[in-house]
């Protein structure tokens, strides 16, 4: 079993449309938990960071970390085209350990 | 954060030879790190660069195929040596502050596309 499990999609979606994107976990030592936006043929942007349980909004996106259940989500209100772009969730014990990438694609 | 580059930005080069990819940081950090991110797979560690130290590598990467260097708290090298056609990968360095704030947290070059023939 892999230590972090995220749907690799695609995820097409229209525009204005809610995301959801999730990864669940095994290792209950986790202890940071961050999504980061990685455009085509760029390097990965940190775009949220989280720590505790429960939801952080930054904007349009909203993380959420629910460590019963080993499970975290990105929620991305209103998508836009500009929001296509592979997302990957990643958690940290000493080093961060990444999923695999979810690609998005949003069209108008 | 922080503006970081990466050179070259991409690469094709021969089986058997060796490349040297720099980072650099336009401001002193604390950690730089590198990852191979190959297609369809999640980023994967290949070693921590330390200041004026070894390199502190991850399980299945080696010194020998993998020399790092960071001369300083801005700047660090990974050589991808002896190279074959499975080394073909993206390439890319990550800095962190490690304070209290930030802690763990990571941001990216541009990374480096290597292709190899």
């Amino acid at each position: 079993q892999k230590e972090v499990e995220q749907d690799p999609g695609p995820l097409s979606v229209p525009e204005g449309a809610i995301v959801s994107l999730n990864c669940t976990y095994s290792n209950s030592a986790f202890q940071y938990f961050m999504w980061y936006r990685q455009y085509s043929r760029k390097g990965p942007e940190l775009l949220m960071y989280t720590y505790s349980s429960g939801n952080k909004e930054d904007g349009r996106f909203t993380a959420q970390v629910d460590k019963s259940s080993k499970y975290i989500s990105l929620f991305i209100r209103d998508s836009q085209p500009s929001d296509s772009a592979t997302y990957l969730c990643a958690m940290s014990l000493g080093k961060l350990i990444f999923g695999t990438g979810t690609r998005l694609q949003v069209f108008p | 954060s922080a503006v970081i580059s990466q050179k070259p930005s991409r690469d094709i080069c021969q089986r058997g030879t060796s490349l040297t990819i720099q980072c650099q940081v336009d401001s002193q950090v604390t950690m730089m790190f590198w990852y191979r991110q190959q297609p369809g797979q999640s980023l994967t560690l290949i070693a921590t660069a330390n200041q004026g130290s070894e390199a502190t590598y991850e399980s299945g990467f080696v010194i020998d195929k993998f020399p790092i260097s960071r001369p300083n708290l801005t700047f660090s090298t990974l050589t991808v040596s002896n190279m074959s056609p499975e080394d073909s990968s993206i390439y890319l360095c990550s800095v962190s502050w490690m304070d209290v704030e930030s802690s763990d947290t990571q941001y990216f070059g541009p990374g480096t596309r290597l292709t190899v023939l």
